[in-house]
């Protein structure tokens, strides 16, 4: 069964700064998923990562995926404010199998950025 | 773009109503799934269908079933709806194809609140 935990659950960082929030999943897993979503909304997909080194970037935002290690991480540089949201990562095992994709999310990380 | 929707945003019921949330997606996908949110836990699935008529148990089926009678359209039914019910409840749909394409699109959420 795969099991995903995410930390930090809650993050508070200044504008500016860099850090780091870390997924790690307990077997296999053949696609890492990031999410991102604002209060009261929906998830916004933000990265898929499907191979070992993968490697994503969009803005602010870059993700990583380590197979060997079974540890995806989503580094933000010089956070602003519009980055305050919750962050979820999800792995996604067998998916063309009989899985049918089935995600299995992380806690999520609460993320707040100050001026 | 794909369009997952959800019949009701906010829906309040009492304690042993019998409740139906509706999710309807525009893009003839073949999975649909339904989650839970909860503060500290993520998105727990509940059940999911692979094709018209077929479903699985997720993770947390207690207390829920579902029905899908068109492609398109997928129902979480609470037969007698109780206060440990009261979440956050988030449709998704994805393409039963390869590739990328297991990426789950999700619809805005229903949150309820049971009495």
């Amino acid at each position: 069964e795969l099991k995903v935990e995410q930390n930090p659950l809650f993050l508070s960082m200044q504008e500016g700064k860099n850090y780091t929030i870390y997924c790690n999943y307990s077997t296999t897993s053949d696609r890492l998923y990031w999410y991102r979503q604002d209060p009261g909304k929906s998830l916004e997909s933000l990265f898929v990562l499907l191979s070992n080194g993968a490697v994503k970037q969009e803005g602010r935002l870059m993700a990583s995926l380590d197979t060997k290690a079974r540890l995806s991480t989503l580094h933000i540089t010089a956070a602003v404010h519009d980055l305050s949201a919750t962050y979820f990562c999800a792995g996604q095992r067998d998916a063309g199998g009989t899985s049918y994709g089935k995600l299995t999310f992380g806690q999520g990380t609460i993320l707040t950025v100050h001026p | 773009d794909v369009k997952v929707t959800q019949s009701s945003r906010y829906l309040v019921k009492r304690t042993g109503e019998k409740v139906f949330l509706e999710c309807v997606q525009d893009m003839d996908h073949e999975n649909m799934f339904w989650y839970r949110q909860d503060p500290g836990l993520g998105l727990r699935l509940i059940y999911f269908s692979y094709d018209v008529k077929m479903k699985e148990k997720g993770d947390i089926p207690e207390g829920y079933s579902v029905s899908r009678e068109k492609k398109e359209r997928f129902s979480l039914i609470l037969e007698s709806a109780s206060t440990n019910q009261t979440s956050m409840y988030l449709c998704a749909s994805s393409f039963e194809a390869g590739g990328d394409s297991y990426e789950q699109y999700f619809g805005p959420g229903t949150r309820l609140t049971v009495t």
